[in-house]
């Protein structure tokens, strides 16, 4: 089956620096891959999501990209704010599969 | 606003109780999941249901059951519980891929 590692697991930037987690899957099927954020007392909430025909993908300041080569794919997040503070998921399915979802990414934005 | 509802955010239980967290769904969704999440080990799947009385296992469903009597509803059912089990538990549902979960249950077992 799908295996998804994210990295790191914890990062710590400062207010207005840029933030980027990697992911990297197994299953070189994945067709479609999300990223959820989840907020302190909240559950994940989806953020953005990238489909295999498409390289990169941007919604304001948060970004991803996708690389089927190498089987890996990125959040990046730019101009970073405190309330950017949270665990994100990645996550790998493929044709509307389950989603594997990779370990998480604490994210801690000083101010 | 479509919603994944579940019905505790805070649980305390003694060892050996039966416990059931209920979660319930407004969007008509086929597909629902219960998943666990701990402290570095990420989101962690019990149990999910593709239809009304159907289950499948996930990769941690020992010590776990389900039931899905309505299309609406997905319960998890800790049939004996154990301290090990205390654990933040969260339900998703989806049509597709894009899941809506709840906002969690966060379960302490004494």
């Amino acid at each position: 089956g799908e295996n998804v590692e994210q990295h790191p697991s914890t990062l710590s930037v400062q207010e207005g620096d840029s933030a980027v987690i990697k992911c990297t899957y197994s299953d070189s099927a994945s067709n479609y891959f999300p990223w959820y954020k989840q907020e302190l007392g909240k559950g994940p909430q989806l953020i953005i999501d990238i489909r295999s025909n498409v390289g990169e993908k941007k919604d304001q300041r948060i970004a991803v990209t996708l690389n089927k080569t190498a089987k890996h794919f990125s959040l990046h997040i730019t101009e970073t704010q405190p309330e950017d503070s949270a665990v994100y998921f990645c996550a790998a399915s493929y044709a509307g599969n389950m989603l594997t979802f990779g370990g998480g990414t604490r994210l801690m934005v000083k101010p | 606003d479509v919603k994944v509802t579940q019905s505790s955010r805070y649980l305390v239980k003694r060892t050996g109780e039966k416990v059931f967290l209920e979660c319930v769904q407004d969007m008509d969704h086929e597909n629902m999941f219960w998943y666990r999440q701990d402290p570095g080990l990420g989101l962690r799947l019990i149990y999910f249901s593709y239809d009304v009385k159907m289950k499948e296992k996930g990769d941690i469903p020992e010590g776990y059951s389900v039931s899905r009597e309505k299309k609406e509803r997905f319960s998890l059912i800790l049939e004996s519980a154990s301290t090990n089990q205390t654990s933040m538990y969260l339900c998703a549902s989806t049509a597709r891929v894009d899941y809506t979960f709840g906002s969690g249950t966060r379960l302490t077992v004494v």
